[in-house]
């Protein structure tokens, strides 16, 4: 079963622009972590942030963390065409047996030029 | 390119048949997993393997079978194919047992008519 929700699930935006997408899940955690996806081809990791952070910074992409809420977000700065793509929290349940990845259902970005 | 490869690219069957996907890691890493990702369920977690041993179940149905084999490469057998079962599977592989990023293969899509 799916962890949680991102929100919103589609969003469009003009080249230059911010993105903010968010995502919510509903166990205890070991880490979260944020994925890419262009076109059902295969996903690529962005970033992780573990549970005992709150921020976390690569390049263009600011992720925070709250845990008391169980929600994250991603922040895409100076969004571009190529940043175009579906994109994926995931997190890894604390005291789950193995280090699966529990996916959400996905915000898909558009970014026009 | 994560380094992690699947084969075969595409697989068009019929219902009742029986597939095998294959999957090799990246270089080094003993953890594999297979996730399916459709359209109404989303990405779901199926299984992992860890150096040949199986490590944590997800939502994997009795029909569908995996090994990870002594050199590490793994296969998901998916038997009594039904049309549901169409989607894509991705292989995804990390170094260890430590909750970390994984990278992921291409993707077998997967049509049964």
């Amino acid at each position: 079963s799916q962890q949680g929700e991102e929100d919103p699930q589609a969003l469009s935006i003009q080249e230059g622009e911010n993105a903010t997408m968010n995502c919510s899940y509903k166990t205890s955690i070991n880490n979260l972590q944020w994925y890419r996806q262009n076109s059902g081809r295969g996903l690529v990791h962005l970033i992780l942030i573990r549970s005992n952070e709150r921020e976390k910074h690569s390049g263009r992409l600011r992720v925070t963390l709250d845990t008391s809420k169980k929600s994250s977000s991603l922040l895409i700065t100076a969004s571009r065409a190529a940043d175009t793509a579906s994109y994926f929290c995931a997190t890894v349940p604390a005291n789950q047996a193995g280090t699966a990845l529990i996916f959400g259902k996905g915000t898909t970005l558009s970014v026009s030029s | 390119d994560s380094g992690v490869t699947q084969t075969p690219k595409h697989l068009i069957t019929a219902t009742g048949q029986r597939v095998t996907l294959r999957c090799s890691p990246r270089s080094g890493d003993l953890s594999v997993y297979w996730y399916q990702q459709s359209l109404d369920q989303g990405l779901q977690f199926l299984i992992q393997y860890y150096n040949g041993e199986e490590r944590a179940k997800g939502n994997i149905l009795e029909r569908f079978s995996a090994q990870q084999f002594p050199d590490l490469h793994s296969e998901l057998n998916l038997s009594s194919l039904e049309l549901g079962d169409s989607a894509l599977y991705f292989c995804a592989s990390s170094p260890g047992l430590a909750p970390s990023k994984q990278f992921f293969g291409p993707g077998t899509r997967l049509t049964v008519l």
